[in-house]
């Protein structure tokens, strides 16, 4: 079982749409939750970044934190075509051997059409 | 501003080729990392530096080695190309601090056939 899960979709909605994409993790030593964003053929770059439990809003984006359910979630509202890409979810723990390797998910492929 | 330099952008080689990937950062940061990236596989940890000087291995190392040349410097190598090392290679570089957060080269697409 990999330490991160996340479907990959691929996920399609219309312009507009609120789109919830989740991960599930395994290591409660996680303790920094992020969403990196990837274009079709560019490397990711981080969307946003989230400590512990709780929620972070920025613009159209909230991600949540659950650390009781080790589940975490990116929302996005009003989804625009440029939303188009793959998001990939992030985590890392705060210490020991690894400590800033980041684990990822699979990434969830999203298509925002007009 | 350069950040995440990766060399080349596109290689084709022939089973049982050897290459080397360079890639370069001007961020200072410590650790380096090399992944491949397949679809529906998402990102996957080949090797890993956390500092200048050590090298570790990641989720899928085998037929890969890694240099770190320096602090800059992480170069990933295949010594007899397979085709199952098709792939995207992606460097990334970040601070060795718990929030972290990594800077991704463009990406180096390889076909081996």
């Amino acid at each position: 079982q990999k330490e991160v899960e996340q479907d990959p979709g691929p996920l399609s909605v219309p312009e507009g749409a609120i789109v919830s994409l989740n991960c599930t993790y395994s290591n409660s030593a996680f303790q920094y939750f992020m969403w990196y964003r990837q274009y079709s053929r560019k490397g990711p770059e981080l969307l946003m970044y989230t400590y512990s439990s709780g929620n972070k809003e920025d613009g159209r984006f909230t991600a949540q934190v659950d650390k009781s359910s080790k589940y975490i979630s990116l929302f996005i509202r009003d989804s625009q075509p440029s939303d188009s890409a793959t998001y990939l979810c992030a985590m890392s723990a705060s210490g020991g051997s690894t400590l800033g390797r980041l684990y990822f998910g699979r990434g969830t492929q999203l298509t925002v059409w007009p | 501003n350069a950040g995440v330099t990766q060399t080349p952008k596109f290689q084709v080689l022939k089973t049982g080729q050897s290459m080397t990937l360079q890639c370069a950062q001007d961020m200072n940061h410590n650790s380096m990392y090399w992944y491949r990236q397949d679809p529906g596989m998402g990102l996957r940890l080949i090797y890993y530096s956390a500092s200048e000087g050590t090298t570790d291995k990641g989720e899928v190392p085998n037929g890969y080695n890694v240099s770190r040349l320096n602090k800059r410097e992480f170069s990933l190598r295949l010594e007899s190309a397979a085709p199952s090392q098709t792939s995207v290679y992606f460097c990334a570089s970040s601070e060795r601090v718990p929030n972290t957060e990594a800077f991704f080269g463009q990406g180096t697409r390889l076909t081996v056939v």
